[in-house]
This record gives C-alpha cells, structure tokens and sequence, in this order.
C-alpha cells in the first residue's frame, strides 16, 4: 500500500524567511496530493492541493511542487508570517477506481515562526 | 455550501464505558464519509470510510465500530472505552469522484 514520508518532523524559521517541507510517496499511482494546516487544538484546513498532471501551483505565499519521476512533492512557504506557525500535513491520494479512494498522511510537520 | 458537525466537542468517559459520536453533513448528497483519530502530537490514523449507506471499511482492527444509518450520518461508537482510545476524532467528508477531503471540527475524547 500507498506509504507516505514527511520531513522534518519541526521547523522553526524567522519571520520573514521561507519554509520548505518535504513528502515522498511509494506507490506511483497516487494522483492527488493535498496539503493540510492545522493549529493547536484545530481541525485540519486544506491549503493547497495538486494533481499529478501539474508539476507546481501556487497561491499567494503558498507554493506546491510535485515530482512524479522521484515521487516526491513540497510545501513551500515564503516571507513566513507568526500566523504560519502550525503542524502541516502532507497526504497522497490513490484513485481506486469508481468513486473509492482513501487519503494517506505523512506524520506532519511542526512549523515555528519566531517573530 | 457544504457543512460538517460533529458532536460533542469534548467528552471525558471512564474506561469500560461506551461511546457515540456522531457526524452529520450538510449541502450535498452521498458523500464518502471518513472517521480518523489523531492522538495528542501525533498524525491522523484512518479508522473507517463509508462510500454509501450501511457501507463501512475498517482500517485498523480495534474496539470501536462505524455506522452510517442515513446518507448524511455517520456514528463512531464503543461498547467499552480503553485508555488508549484518548484522542482527538474527526469526522471528514468528500465528493464521490473528488479527491478532496474536509474535516469536521472534532471530538476531544479524554478516558480515565
């Protein structure tokens, strides 16, 4: 099955400065790979998500890459904000076929903003 | 637009008693369901989806079950709590044939 590995576990930047995270994923079917933020005690917001057809996208200060080759996809954070300061998750999503499919996350990433 | 509830918000259960949490959502129909646990610091571990009703996939064999008795309904229950069924629940939702999945606010569950 579908395994997904995310670094570094924490992050801490000052403001101002980018954040990078990194996921890899084992099975190269995975299609769809969603990045998630969630503050303390939050449910997770989906910020950015990119399929396999694309190879980046951005929104704003948010940036996604994907690199099906390698099987690698990354989070990239610029001009970092105290607001940023969350545990982000990775996750890669496997298209079973009709309408199943299940998300697999990384462990997440613990970022720090200090002002 | 779409919602998702959860509830309760927190609930505090001695060990050996049951548990029922629910999940409901609105403004869409027949949507896959999901329920995952997140214990304090740690990731999101997959506990069941459902594609439709009375549908349920178990991820990880444990003492708690799913069901989905309405298209919008989903219920995680436990006929007797363990320690280690402390976390937080969320309950997350999708479009059948769209990858994208959204969380409800969740259900801290604190054991004694």
């Amino acid at each position: 099955g579908e395994n997904v590995e995310q670094h570094p576990s924490t992050l801490s930047v000052q403001e101002g400065d980018s954040a990078v995270i990194k996921c890899t994923y084992s099975d190269s079917a995975s299609n769809y790979f969603p990045w998630y933020k969630q503050e303390l005690g939050k449910r997770p917001q989906l910020i950015i998500d990119i399929r396999s057809n694309v190879g980046e996208k951005k929104d704003q200060r948010i940036a996604v890459t994907l690199n099906k080759t390698a099987k690698h996809f990354s989070l990239h954070i610029t001009e970092t904000q105290p607001e940023d300061s969350a545990v982000y998750f990775c996750a890669a999503h496997r298209d079973y076929g009709g309408s199943q499919g299940n998300l697999i996350f990384g462990k997440g990433t613990k970022l720090s903003v200090k002002p | 637009s779409q919602t998702i509830h959860q509830w309760p918000a927190t609930l505090v259960q001695p060990v050996g008693s049951p548990l029922s949490l629910e999940c409901t959502v609105e403004g869409t129909s027949n949507p896959n369901l999901y329920w995952y646990r997140q214990a304090a610091g740690r990731g999101l571990q997959l506990l069941f989806y459902s594609v439709g009703i009375g549908q349920i996939s178990s991820e990880v064999p444990q003492n708690l079950s799913a069901s989905r008795p309405q298209d919008r309904q989903f219920i995680l229950s436990s006929k007797k709590l363990l320690l280690s069924d402390s976390g937080f629940y969320l309950c997350a939702w999708s479009l059948k044939w769209v990858n994208t999945q959204y969380f409800g606010p969740g259900t801290r569950l604190t054991v004694l």
